[in-house]
């Protein structure tokens, strides 16, 4: 059974401040996706991630991913604000042509000033 | 425009009543899934088909039904047999690209009363 995890669970940054988070799953997958998700609302796509080595940027987000260490980094410069929110990484396990994704719990940022 | 409508917001169930949440998509996607958060949880798989009248359970299908006759159209009902159903129901749909990406409805809220 696939097991996805996040952590920490929570994290308060201070704004300007640069932080890692981290996923890690336990089989082997090439594919892993992060999602963002305000307070009340539905998932909004941020990354894919599609091999080993990939590293995607958005902003001031900058995701990575390991396969071999079953490892992704999301990477935040100079957190604000507006980066508050729950981010969760889903890994897929391969399921004919589409995909079926097994989810973190997830990570809350929350930025303070 | 294009996307992913789910119908109501919030959804109120009496005791030993069947309700069913709407999820349709005007986006051409094959594949349309149900997920089932709980707070302060990452999603939980509850079916999802590939292709239209075909449907296979997720992770926690018990207490829960669906049917794929529209392409556009994936309805779950939550029966009676579901003794918890009180949580937030998101719908998603992907089409079978290299990327696979999952885009999600804005999702329904089931409470009990």
């Amino acid at each position: 059974e696939l097991k996805v995890e996040q952590n920490p669970l929570f994290l308060s940054m201070q704004e300007g401040k640069n932080y890692t988070i981290y996923c890690n799953y336990s089989t082997t997958s090439d594919r892993l996706y992060w999602y963002r998700q305000d307070p009340g609302k539905s998932l909004e796509s941020l990354f894919v991630l599609l091999s080993n080595g990939a590293v995607k940027q958005e902003g001031r987000l900058m995701a990575s991913l390991d396969t071999k260490a079953r490892l992704s980094t999301l990477h935040i410069t100079a957190a604000v604000h507006d980066l508050s929110a729950t981010y969760f990484c889903a890994v897929d396990i391969p399921t004919g042509a589409n995909s079926k994704l097994t989810f973190g719990k997830g990570i809350t940022l929350s930025v303070r000033p | 425009d294009g996307g992913i409508t789910q119908s109501p917001k919030y959804l109120f169930r009496k005791e030993g009543q069947n309700v069913t949440l709407s999820c349709e998509q005007n986006l051409n996607h094959d594949a349309m899934y149900w997920y089932r958060q709980d707070p302060g949880q990452g999603l939980r798989l509850i079916y999802y088909s590939q292709i239209v009248n075909d449907f296979q359970k997720g992770d926690i299908a018990e207490g829960y039904s669906v049917s794929r006759e529209k392409k556009e159209s994936f309805p779950l009902t939550v029966t009676s047999a579901q003794k918890n159903p009180t949580a937030f129901y998101l719908c998603a749909s992907s089409i079978p690209t290299f990327s696979k990406t999952q885009y999600f409805g804005p999702g329904t809220r089931l409470l009990v009363l």
